[in-house]
């Protein structure tokens, strides 16, 4: 298996554009779940879905991020409109039933000018 | 609010055995020890959980003491590729809740 697979691994963009985050998870995870990490926050968890469903979003920090998962193979994350503050690594994680060691993936490095 | 208290860094000599303390007093019964480590540049990998007995597998063991106030990560022989951040989390045993991660220590391995 591949394991997770984000794109983009790199992304650099101006304050105000959109960004979308993309995430294949594991075939067979039932859990997907968005981390956010800063060097003065750390690894913080976004939001996570089972089954699909979006099941706690109580850490997205405000409108401009919305999440989705429109089938078992495929997760986006978008900020709209882009902030500096957005600048972090994005990590996509996902599961197999109720197991937290979920598997990492590489995560997208965005930078916000 | 941070459930677990670890040292910010270590060192630790190549093909020594690495113990990483972890301190979770506030622990409840039904909670399990989580060891996460991340590498510099990579999404963070697990390690190895436990509830109350000691645990091992490939990578690593857990000792955790009687009273589950703390904890041990046992790298029998270190490596330089063992270079990481590691996170020790405490958490309901599904842990679908997702992962709360604090600092870490910062295990640096030397040659």
């Amino acid at each position: 298996d591949a394991g997770v697979i984000q794109s983009p691994r790199h992304e650099v963009t101006e304050m105000g554009q959109e960004v979308t985050l993309r995430c294949k998870p594991i075939s067979g995870h039932d859990y997907l779940f968005w981390y956010r990490q800063t060097m003065m926050r750390g690894l913080e968890l976004l939001i996570y879905f089972n089954n699909n469903v979006p099941i706690d979003d109580s850490g997205m920090p405000e409108d401009r991020f919305s999440a989705k998962m429109p089938n078992a193979s495929f997760s986006t994350l978008k900020i709209q409109p882009s902030e500096p503050r957005d600048s972090a690594v994005y990590f996509c994680a996902s599961s197999n039933s109720l197991r937290a060691w979920g598997f990492f993936g590489p995560g997208t490095r965005l930078t916000v000018l | 609010d941070a459930k677990t208290t670890q040292p910010t860094s270590m060192d630790c000599a190549e093909g020594r055995a690495a113990n990483l303390p972890c301190n979770h007093s506030t622990i409840s019964g039904n909670e399990y020890v989580y060891w996460y480590r991340q590498i510099h540049s990579q999404g963070p990998q697990y390690i190895i959980h436990g509830l109350k007995n000691n645990e091992t597998n490939e990578m690593a063991s857990l000792i955790i003491t009687e009273d589950r106030k703390s904890s041990t990560l046992i790298l029998p022989h270190a490596t330089l590729r063992d270079t990481a951040v590691y996170y020790c989390i405490v958490l309901l045993g599904g842990g679908a809740d997702g992962l709360t991660f604090g600092k870490g220590t910062h295990l640096i391995i030397q040659p």
